[in-house]
């Protein structure tokens, strides 16, 4: 069974671009959240989507934003990128929209981008 | 505020050796507490979790990790090292809120094996 998979895997950009990073949920799954790891840090929550609704966001400015769409696929769009967003960003997706109980979440490998 | 905190950004055993990563959390509420493995330019997976079925729980690779709630703890054991588990380990706890649920997590111990 395919994981959760993002693309692209690694990708550069330079100060005040935008960029979109892109997650396949496990089939079956219905909720995505999207975290930002910082090198040496651990993953910090940016947003959670279920059944296409953004139900939880995290403290980022609003220059990230994110969608769901009905295949339950997500992107996540940064713009006007700055050098503080070089980060690992990590998609995980669950069956449903809670993270307790049987709900785990489970992780892609990320999308490190690296802004200059 | 829930959150989690790790004690120690890296610690180095020997093979063989006993692995211990602390933990402590902090919760007003009976926590679901999750420790993730993160090796190198890779996503996290899951090592274990603890949802109240019982104190001492047990996950992939032989790490078990045991919930005191007097201590409020969850540190992460495994009675022999070996080299293939040098990687970054994150303990962290599950948030709901309103109509979201989300997982925060501690800062990483990052764990070395010497031969």
């Amino acid at each position: 069974d395919a994981g959760v998979t993002q693309s692209p895997t690694h990708l550069i950009k330079t100060r005040g671009q935008h960029v979109t990073l892109r997650c396949s949920p496990i089939s079956g799954h219905k909720s995505v959240s999207w975290y930002q790891q910082v090198l040496g840090q651990g993953p910090q929550f940016i947003f959670q989507y279920y059944e296409k609704e953004e139900r939880g966001r995290g403290n980022f400015p609003d220059r990230f934003s994110a969608r769901q769409f009905p295949n339950y696929s997500s992107e996540l769009n940064v713009n006007a990128l700055l050098l503080g967003d070089s980060a690992l960003y990590l998609c995980a997706s669950s069956l449903g929209q809670s993270t307790t109980g049987a709900n785990v979440l489970t992780f892609g490998a990320g999308s490190r981008l690296t802004v200059l | 505020a829930q959150s989690v905190t790790q004690l120690g950004s890296h610690v180095s055993v020997s093979e063989g050796a006993l692995v211990l990563l602390r933990c402590n959390y902090s919760s007003s509420v009976p926590p679901y507490l999750f420790w993730y493995v993160q090796y190198p330019n890779q996503g996290l997976q899951l090592l274990l979790k603890y949802t109240s079925a019982a104190t001492l729980v047990k996950g992939i690779n032989g790490f078990e990790a045991e919930f005191k709630k007097s201590e409020t703890s969850f540190h992460l054991t495994k009675p022999s090292a070996h080299m293939s588990d040098a990687a970054e380990y994150f303990c962290a706890v599950s948030v709901s809120y309103s109509s979201a649920s989300k997982i925060i997590f501690g800062s990483g111990t990052r764990l070395s094996i010497r031969p």
